[in-house]
């Protein structure tokens, strides 16, 4: 099992620039979430899924649109970059309450 | 807002010594959860307490989640430079809410040989 992957590993963008991060596992779990991570403040909930086809907003998810089509992937898509989005996103996938991470995608907004 | 707050944000101690890591909220979480972070990898999971007053041992980490489930510590005993990390807890507000939990946060701790 490869576990959560996640792609790319780094990314610099030009504000105003869309991009998709991608996610994906091999673990059959039915949640998957992402989350971005910034110096001082944790980890936040961007958007969530329960299942295929099943999606919800966390905590900040201004500026981010998710889908679900299948129970294997979650991408995340920035419409329009912002400096603001300037983070360490990291997905997950979980099944009775344990929370697998992938190793996370940093990404740079000029 | 961060509905979990981790005290102390830093703490650096020489190997040997003993440690705790604090998380405290106002509100009562259904169940709790301790992940350590390393540089530049996703949080992995250390352990879950779901019963308020529940005390979990990891080989020297223990864990207590307070009686009325809005608080929980993390003590380790002899540290050693390997238990170098970023600290996080995070708590689920329902039992079926492990796909959005709520995070501090974090600690950072630094044990130096």
């Amino acid at each position: 099992n490869a576990g959560v992957t996640q792609t790319p590993k780094f990314q610099v963008l030009k504000t105003g620039q869309s991009m998709t991060l991608q996610c994906a596992q091999d673990m059959n779990h039915e949640y998957m979430s992402w989350y971005r991570q910034d110096p001082g403040m944790g980890l936040r909930l961007i958007h969530y899924s329960v299942g295929a086809g099943i999606t919800d907003q966390g905590e900040v998810p201004n500026g981010y649109n998710v889908s679900r089509s299948t129970t294997e992937d979650f991408p995340l898509r920035l419409l329009s970059a912002a400096p603001s989005q300037t983070s360490v996103y990291f997905c997950a996938s979980s099944r009775d309450g344990t929370q697998y991470f992938g190793p996370g995608t940093r990404l740079t907004v000029l | 807002t961060q509905l979990l707050e981790q005290s102390p944000q830093f703490l650096s101690i020489q190997e040997g010594e003993n440690l705790t890591v604090y998380c405290n909220s106002s509100s009562v979480f259904s169940s709790l959860q301790w992940y350590r972070q390393e540089p530049g990898e996703g949080p992995v999971l250390l352990v879950t307490v779901v019963t308020g007053g529940e005390v979990k041992k990891l080989k020297r980490l223990t864990f207590q989640f307070g009686d009325a489930r809005k608080d929980s510590s993390l003590h380790i005993t002899a540290a050693q430079p390997g238990d170098t990390g970023l600290y996080l807890c995070a708590g689920a507000v329902t039992t079926d809410s492990w796909g959005k939990l709520q995070f501090g946060a974090g600690t950072q701790v630094v044990v130096t040989p």
